[in-house]
């Protein structure tokens, strides 16, 4: 099954500067990159995703990338704002152990903090 | 108002009595889902449904069980066989497609006494 590492798991920044969020997978077979925010008691919304056959999505002050070859991709927020303030999820799909053919698995999480 | 319906939010329960989350979607969607969410363990999926009457077991199904009788539910029981049961519990629904965006519920909290 699909292994996806993330880190760092805190990562706290000034104000107005940029965070980077990294992620590795270990499917070569997966296909599809979604990143996931979950603030303080509340569910995980999505912010942006990416598939394999883009190497960059930008939203506003959000982008992702992605690398194929080594498989890993990273999320970029620019001017991070005080409400950027969150635990983020990165995703892979991919083929389960199971044997599904339908899945996300996710790293675990980092612990964004915007110092003000 | 569509979305996923989680009930309850809180709930306290006894070792080694079994208890059932429901979820409810609105959205149509063919795939459901059940992830734990464990403080720095990210989120770990229990169980999956792709289409009515079917389900597959996910990274940590052992003492856990579900059913999908109708399209807009898919209810969890977490039985005694569970040994840490203790943990949040996320539903999440989308289209069958495997890169489609996951919605989730808000979420239910299980705590064993």
């Amino acid at each position: 099954g699909e292994n996806v590492e993330q880190h760092p798991s805190t990562l706290s920044v000034q104000e107005g500067d940029s965070a980077v969020i990294k992620c590795t997978y270990s499917d070569s077979a997966s296909n599809y990159f979604p990143w996931y925010k979950q603030e303080l008691g509340k569910r995980p919304q999505l912010i942006i995703d990416i598939r394999s056959n883009v190497g960059e999505k930008k939203d506003q002050r959000i982008a992702v990338t992605l690398n194929k070859t080594a498989k890993h991709f990273s999320l970029h927020i620019t001017e991070t704002q005080p409400e950027d303030s969150a635990v983020y999820f990165c995703a892979a799909s991919g083929v389960y152990s199971g044997g599904g053919a339908d899945g996300l698995t996710f790293g675990k999480g980092t612990h964004l903090i915007i110092q003000p | 108002d569509g979305g996923i319906t989680q009930s309850p939010k809180y709930l306290f329960r006894k070792e080694g009595q079994n208890v059932t989350l429901s979820c409810e979607q609105n959205l149509n969607h063919d795939a459901m889902y059940w992830y734990r969410q464990d403080p720095g363990q990210g989120l770990r999926l229990i169980y999956y449904s792709q289409i009515v009457n079917d389900f597959q077991k996910g990274d940590i199904a052992e003492g856990y069980s579900v059913s999908r009788e109708k399209k807009e539910s898919f209810p969890l029981t977490v039985t005694s066989a569970q040994k840490n049961p203790t943990a949040f519990y996320l539903c999440a629904s989308r289209w069958g497609s495997n890169t489609g965006e996951l919605f989730f519920g808000e979420g239910s909290r299980l705590t064993v006494l």
